[in-house]
């Protein structure tokens, strides 16, 4: 099973700040990875994936990069609503693993 | 436009079964895979089952196989979840999922809560 470990647990920052959020994968997982935000009381929504293809209707202040092992997720500039946690996937390997979540919140 | 509902949760008790259906419209239901992710209080997102368009390949992550069984039926446009012997560590929130493009988790539904306990 491929282990993903997101880092740093919980990022503190203010709207307007660049957001850098890290996944690290146990074992290559090429390009695809995939980055997920879930909001308090809903479900997660796609944002990233195959490393850097934005989903539909995700606002381009989200940027994915990385390949191999080391995954990063950006925020240009935080807008209120991007305060959430932040899940990473990978979708080499059975079974499909998340990270364990990176939580930004408002500083 | 997508939309995933899930039904079927509750309070079961362990040893217990339940089974979790989502009802799919607005895509072609056959055309793609599905999957149902949980999330346990508080915790973090865990894949279960994963299941192909046509039905007839399933995937299943180790602690749950055996006792839950993915399947669909493409007439209804409807997605199920079997569960069997269930245990206390299988309460949380369960997501039906769309996978439109292979291996990510695109659409979501809004999730049923399954709380196993005596």
């Amino acid at each position: 099973e491929i282990v993903l470990t997101q880092s740093p647990a919980t990022l503190s920052l203010s709207p307007g700040e660049r957001a850098t959020l890290s996944c690290r994968a146990s074992q290559s997982v090429s390009r695809y990875l995939a980055w997920y935000q879930q909001k308090p009381g809903q479900a997660p929504r796609l944002l990233i994936y195959d490393a850097s293809n934005r989903a539909t209707g995700i606002p381009a202040r989200f940027s994915g990069s990385g390949s191999g092992t080391d995954f990063t997720l950006t925020i240009s500039s935080l807008e209120p609503e991007d305060f959430a946690v932040y899940y990473c996937q990978q979708r080499i390997n059975w079974p499909r693993t998340f990270g364990q979540g990176t939580k930004l919140e408002i500083k | 436009e997508v939309q995933l509902l899930e039904s079927g949760g509750g309070l079961v008790q362990p040893g217990g079964s339940l089974r979790l259906s989502c009802a799919a419209s607005g895509f072609t239901f056959s055309t793609y895979g599905m999957s149902w992710v949980r999330q346990a209080p508080g915790k973090g997102l865990e894949w279960v089952s994963a299941i192909s368009g046509g039905g007839d390949v399933t995937y299943y992550a180790d602690s749950v196989k055996g006792r839950f069984t993915i399947s669909r039926d493409n007439s209804k446009n409807t997605l199920y979840l079997q569960m069997n012997s269930l245990r206390a560590e299988d309460t949380a929130v369960y997501y039906c999922v769309l996978i439109a493009v292979p291996g990510y988790f695109h659409y979501w539904g809004q999730g049923t809560r399954v709380s196993v306990s005596s």
